[in-house]
């Protein structure tokens, strides 16, 4: 069956160390897409991206960094800078136009 | 003021009960989801509708561009349809736009 894998699951981080975070699809999706849901918000978009090896900053980008090498993958790098990192991220693709997303199952950070 | 408006935040109800989740927004879309997100966090698509009303089930979601305002309802509810719902609208470059999400829990 097609989807999107997120991995790992949980994931715990020490302060001040860069972490990353799997975002993987095989549904030939060209938009995927990163989100951040924080208790009692709405997700908000970190990056975003259309095309291989392009990628597009969101309302959120500051202390996050992405790559899309692949049509498959996108990758979130969690870095240092990001004052908050604690929280659930979500990884979404979208076939085109007028089509629906699909969400993978998401990776809840803790920072320790 | 969020762009996207749910209402209400919690709902509570018994096994059976008629449920209406609503969810204003105040810009331009192309298209609104309306999203399905049980405890383990995972997310589902359950309708993308961009006029008219959608049915699948026991879910209806509708909505109305003139007045931007969309409604999904759940008929006869059960205790497995508690989950958080959540609006979202698609702006321009497929970017969504998520409301704060409904936690509905129905009681057996």
């Amino acid at each position: 069956d097609g989807g999107i894998t997120q991995s790992p699951k949980y994931l715990f981080r020490k302060e001040g160390q860069n972490v990353t975070l799997s975002c993987e699809q095989n549904l030939n999706h060209d938009a995927m897409y990163w989100y951040r849901q924080d208790p009692g918000q709405g997700l908000r978009l970190i990056y975003y991206s259309q095309i291989v090896n392009d990628f597009q900053k969101g309302d959120i980008a500051e202390g996050y960094s992405v790559s899309r090498e692949k049509k498959e993958s996108f990758p979130l790098t969690v870095t240092s800078a990001q004052k908050n990192p604690t929280a659930f991220y979500l990884c979404a693709t979208v076939r085109g136009t007028n089509y629906g997303y699909t969400f993978g199952s998401g990776t809840r950070l803790t920072v320790v | 003021k969020n762009e996207v408006e749910q209402s209400p935040q919690n709902l509570t109800a018994q096994e059976g009960e008629f449920i209406t989740i609503n969810c204003s927004y105040s810009v331009g879309i192309s298209a609104l989801h309306w999203l399905q997100q049980h405890p383990g966090g995972g997310i589902v698509s359950l309708f993308m509708l961009s006029s008219g009303k959608k049915k699948h089930g026991r879910l209806i979601a509708t909505i109305n561009i003139q007045e931007k305002h969309s409604s999904l309802h759940i008929t006869a509810s059960h205790p497995r349809d508690s989950a958080v719902y959540i609006c979202a609208v698609i702006q321009g470059a497929q970017k969504l736009v998520f409301g704060q999400g409904t936690r509905l829990t129905i009681n057996p």
